[in-house]
């Protein structure tokens, strides 16, 4: 069974550095085909992808937001870090971590997380 | 990047009712057009990827179609269930980009 959870602050101020992570369970982030992907969304409003780290550790971000986020892995964990720097009150949003899966055919985010709720407010 | 443009953003609709929301790419992405559905509270889940494979569980009223540029996502005879916000997303390339999003109210 795979399993994602996410996990980080529910609260942090503008200007902080957040720090979220994905810890997962059921498949290995080694394996060719396996990709973890961030997602968010902010209230009332429409999912918008954030990062990807692949098998191979090569990563891919959201253009708009390249300059602050950094996405990591630790294998050995099965976790995927996302750090997004300089929190503004728009940031405010549910976090998803989700599988990605690139068969090379096709990819698609198949499994999600729960997802964390972060607020920016001071 | 790709934008993605779903249509209606909205539809008031019955149960048994059939469905079909429309989804454009503003450039070629061949099938790498997945859907997702989600409801209130919830994460999203996958429906279909590669524009017309369905996904393992996802009952077969459900069903994709196209390439290129536009994509549909047709539900047959909507359930209950189905009232949800339904996104497409494309895989083409990076940055990944969703649609708007689109919601079935209870008409």
């Amino acid at each position: 069974q795979v399993i994602l959870r996410e996990s980080g602050p529910a609260l942090v101020k503008p200007t902080q550095t957040l720090t979220l992570t994905c810890t997962f369970s059921g498949f290995s982030l080694s394996t060719s085909v396996m990709s973890v992907s961030w997602v968010r969304q902010p209230p009332g409003k429409a999912l918008e992808w954030l990062a990807l780290i692949d098998w191979d550790d090569d990563k891919y971000y959201r253009t708009s937001l390249k300059t602050r986020l950094t996405i990591s892995k630790d294998t050995s964990k099965n976790q995927v870090v996302l750090t997004m720097t300089n929190m503004d009150p728009v940031d405010t949003a549910t976090y998803y971590c989700a599988r990605t899966l690139d068969n090379g055919a096709y990819n698609a985010f198949d499994i999600w997380g729960q997802g964390t709720m972060v607020t920016v407010s001071s | 990047d790709i934008q993605m443009t779903q249509s209606p953003s909205s539809l008031s609709t019955s149960v048994g009712d059939r469905v079909t929301i429309t989804c454009r790419a503003g450039q070629s992405i061949s099938s790498y057009l997945n859907w997702y559905q989600q409801k209130p509270g919830k994460a999203p889940e996958l429906l279909i990827y590669a524009a017309s494979s369905l996904q393992s569980g996802v009952p077969s009223r459900f069903s994709g179609s196209g390439s290129g540029t536009d994509f549909t996502l047709t539900i047959s005879s909507l359930q209950p269930e189905d009232f949800a916000t339904y996104y497409c997303q494309q895989s083409y390339i990076t940055p990944y980009t969703f649609g708007q999003g689109t919601k079935l109210e209870i008409k």
